[in-house]
This record gives structure tokens, C-alpha cells and sequence, in this order.
């Protein structure tokens, strides 16, 4: 496979339920992002992971739990969710840039997966 | 903090028609800019990018982009909508140093026969 692959593709859980998101990518980048995507609202940066370290958590609620076991994957823990928490989960990866000067790198995402909270 | 504004929710044009996409920026140096599609059920895909040079920016599947520092704006455009454009469109910026884009609200384009 190529580009960034995101699975499930839909989940539909409770508001129990403890549940995980996946993403891989065969690009053989060193940055994986989330961001979540809900209706008539801009794409919100949740987690950036930089060469496996965790580099950026967007005052995101303690119920989504990322985790980065090395370059090529990222999961994302989900428990206790809110219905308000419905949306689409998208995952990129990008070249993590080369110091605080570096330009902007390009992101490719992946196709996300759709969450609905019950 | 850098943000993004595009005024346009929904654009509907013609088949062969020309369309341009709005999108104004607001960030205290030089952006970097982009705009990605969302088509149906997909993730965004990149269409082009500005980074610095020339202000007129080629992308694939026929879309160009002009970078006028002045107004602060990246619109996007293409001469001739095909009927496979429908999607949504979206405006992003860049800061230097690590990447944290920030994206505008969308605008989905409806192409009518």
C-alpha cells in the first residue's frame, strides 16, 4: 500500500466504549498529525508526534489518548467520548521540519474515519 | 497566530465555466499557503502550494492559485470547471518552524450540467 491509511474507516460506539483508531503511512515520514474534522467547522489540530515524540497536544480532553510506537504508526485511544465528539478523524504524516527556520512541510492525509458517538 | 478566512460557504458554476475560490490569510510574516480538495468520503488532497517566489502558483488538475501579499489573499482558480471538481476546497497556512497549518471553514463547489 501507499500514501496514509486510516482504519476503521467508520466507527459507531457508545459513550462506554473503549475503542482505537489507526494510521499508517508508507511514506517514510517522521511527523503523524490528527486533526478532527466536524461539520461547518475549521480542521482542528489535535496531536503532532515528531520522530515518535509527542510535540504538540491541542488542549484536547483526556478521553483521546494518542499513541506513536514508531514513525509509521499512530493510534488514537478512545474512551468515555461525548456525542459531541462525532466527526471525522483524519490522520497525515509529513517530513518533521529541520529546525525552528525550515519551511513549512506538506502534509498528506489520509481518508479519515467517520466516528459517531451514541 | 495565523488565520484563515474564506467568505464563500457554497459556489455553484456552470460546467466549462471559470470559478475562483476566496481565500483570505492573516499571519504577521511570510505565510506559507495552500489549498487542499476533499471530495465525498476522502481525506484532502494537496492541490498546490505557495512558499515564496513566484506569486503564481500552478497545482494539478488544472488549478492555479496568485499570492497578492498587498490584499492579503490566495485565490484559488481554474479557466474550466469539469464536473469532477465538485468538492469541498480549503484554504490553509503555514507557520516557519515545525507544521502547524491552520485551515479556513471550506467552500464546496457545486458544478451544474
Amino acid at each position: 500500500e501507499t500514501g496514509v491509511t486510516q482504519t476503521p474507516r467508520h466507527l459507531v460506539m457508545g459513550m462506554t466504549n473503549k475503542k482505537s483508531l489507526k494510521c499508517e503511512q508508507h511514506l517514510g515520514h517522521n511527523a503523524m498529525y490528527w486533526y478532527k474534522q466536524s461539520a461547518k467547522k475549521p480542521l482542528e489540530l489535535m496531536f503532532v508526534y515528531s520522530l515518535e515524540e509527542r510535540v504538540e497536544n491541542n488542549s484536547v480532553p483526556s478521553r483521546f489518548s494518542p499513541e506513536c510506537p514508531n514513525s509509521s504508526h499512530l493510534f488514537l485511544h478512545l474512551h468515555t467520548l461525548q456525542p459531541e465528539d462525532s466527526a471525522l478523524y483524519l490522520c497525515a504524516s509529513s517530513q518533521a521540519p529541520q529546525g525552528a527556520s525550515s519551511g513549512a512541510n506538506v502534509l498528506t492525509f489520509g481518508a479519515g474515519s467517520r466516528l459517531t458517538v451514541l | 497566530a495565523q488565520s484563515v478566512t474564506q467568505p464563500d460557504i457554497h459556489i455553484t458554476v456552470s460546467e466549462g465555466a471559470s470559478l475562483e475560490l476566496r481565500c483570505n490569510y492573516s499571519y504577521g510574516a511570510t505565510p506559507y499557503l495552500f489549498w487542499y480538495v476533499q471530495s465525498p468520503g476522502q481525506g484532502l488532497q494537496l492541490l498546490l502550494k505557495y512558499f515564496s517566489g513566484d506569486t503564481l502558483v500552478q497545482g494539478i488538475k488544472g488549478f492555479e492559485a496568485e499570492f497578492k501579499r498587498s490584499q492579503s489573499s490566495f485565490n484559488l482558480r481554474k479557466p474550466s470547471v469539469h464536473w469532477s471538481d465538485a468538492a469541498e476546497y480549503f484554504c490553509a497556512v503555514g507557520a516557519t518552524g515545525f507544521q502547524k497549518l491552520v485551515f479556513g471553514t471550506g467552500t464546496r463547489l457545486l458544478v451544474s450540467p
